[in-house]
């Protein structure tokens, strides 16, 4: 079965840092192009980011453009996202999505950040 | 990059039909033939029913239909089920590895 596992969620203060993971299962994760989504509460979805294979190539929504990186670990079939400088709309579910024949064909059940101001 | 407009809600008795449209600009749904839809059911994670705007994977009824024309996308539920009650979000690929998300919309089985 196909999986993904996001872990790393918490009650940060504004200006904090916060590292999610997501972990793949029943897939080849190396030959698929991921994404992060984001929902903030009673809110729609957000897409945030995005990586191609190797991470050589990434992509962010101007909303946490120079704030959030992403990155992988084919290695370890693991996909990162490393949020710095946050802010009290940077909380919602996060969620980490595979990206197939241009639709995001497979979601995790995601991971709750809650920034305090 | 501004959200693809979704109505807020919409309704239908069971058995009927319900469009529910995605208007986006002429650099996302206009430009692009990958506009997918989702749906959510409350606290869970959103399940893709319908890819490249009018292609349904493997498993998801044909009562789901999309469509596009111009800068506008369209979900059609046929034959309305109580389980199809669920927020409906329509999404498109808007160059340089971007993607756009509608408002998303209520669907209330009357």
């Amino acid at each position: 079965e196909m999986q993904l596992v996001e872990s790393g969620g918490a009650l940060v203060q504004s200006g904090g840092s916060l590292r999610l993971s997501c972990a793949a299962s029943g897939f080849s994760f190396s030959i698929y192009t991921m994404n992060w989504v984001r929902q903030a509460p009673g809110k729609g979805l957000e897409w945030i980011s995005f990586t191609q294979l190797s991470s050589s190539i990434t992509d962010y929504a101007d909303s946490v453009r120079g704030r959030f990186t992403i990155s992988r670990d084919n290695a370890k079939n693991a996909l990162y996202l490393q949020m710095d400088s946050l802010r009290a709309e940077d909380t919602a579910v996060y969620y980490c999505v595979r990206d197939h024949l241009w639709a995001f064909d497979v979601w995790g059940r995601g991971t709750l950040v809650t920034v305090s101001s | 990059q501004s959200a693809l407009t979704q109505p807020p809600s919409a309704s239908g008795s069971p058995g009927q039909s319900v469009a529910i449209s995605c208007t986006g600009t002429s650099s996302d749904v206009g430009r692009f033939d990958y506009v997918s839809w989702y749906q959510q059911q409350p606290g869970k994670a959103p399940k893709l029913i319908i890819l490249e705007v009018s292609k349904r994977p493997s498993g998801v009824p044909d009562r789901f239909s999309g469509s596009k024309s111009g800068n506008t996308a369209s979900l059609t539920v046929t034959g309305l089920q109580a389980e199809d009650e669920a927020y409906y979000y329509c999404c498109s690929f808007a160059g340089n590895y971007r993607w756009v998300f509608g408002g998303g919309t209520k669907l209330t089985v009357l």
